[in-house]
């Protein structure tokens, strides 16, 4: 099974900054990536997928990039609706399996 | 509108059984293959199992294997999850999910299971 492991596991940050999430991958994944991002008490939600390209409806502040093994997820401009808990997850081979998360806090 | 709506969850005693399912609605259920994934208390996110879209393939996580069945009526647009032999750790959240190209782009709102004596 591939194994995929984020950093941080959390971080904070003020309105309006620049945060950068990464997830590498225990092997390669060409770019089947994807991110979803989880708020208390809610389902995960679709923010980028196949590594970089943007979810229907997602803001464009949201930006995602990598390949092979290293992978970033991109927040700039930060809002209040965006600290919430990020995910990372695998589409290359069953089981997709998902990163431990970063949790995204206001500093 | 795409809609998914898990029901089933609720208190079950160590050892016992519980069936999950989760209603689909809004799109051409029979055309996706379907996840359930779960997410412990103040934990991430955990792969359960899969289904194809003609429900002739399934796969476990190595933590439900044997324990746990998944199965779909595309006539009824309905996924479930059979699971047997509980766990205090199999306590979570359990979502069910659609998967497009490998995306889990549909996520229901998730039902509680709670395993304890």
């Amino acid at each position: 099974d591939i194994q995929m492991t984020q950093s941080p596991s959390s971080l904070s940050a003020s309105i309006g900054g620049r945060v950068t999430i990464t997830c590498r991958a225990s092997q390669s994944i060409n770019r089947y990536l994807n991110w979803y991002q989880q708020k208390p008490g809610k389902a995960p939600k679709l923010l980028i997928y196949d590594a970089a390209s943007l979810q229907s409806g997602v803001p464009s502040r949201f930006s995602g990039s990598g390949s092979g093994t290293d992978f970033t997820l991109t927040i700039s401009s930060l809002q209040p609706e965006d600290f919430a808990t990020y995910y990372c997850q695998q589409s290359f081979s069953t089981p997709y399996s998902f990163g431990q998360g970063t949790k995204l806090e206001i500093k | 509108e795409v809609q998914l709506v898990e029901s089933g969850g609720g208190l079950v005693q160590p050892g016992g059984s519980l069936r999950l399912s989760c209603a689909a609605s809004g799109f051409a259920f029979s055309n996706y293959a379907m996840h359930w994934v779960r997410q412990a208390p103040g934990k991430g996110l955990e792969y359960v199992s899969a289904i194809s879209s003609n429900g002739y393939n399934t796969d476990y996580a190595n933590s439900v294997k044997g324990r746990f069945t998944i199965s779909r009526d595309n006539s009824k647009n309905t996924l479930y999850l059979q699971m047997g032999s509980l766990r205090a750790e199999d306590m979570a959240v359990y979502y069910c999910a659609r998967v497009a190209r490998g995306k889990f782009d549909y996520w229901g709102q998730g039902t509680l299971v709670t395993v304890s004596s």
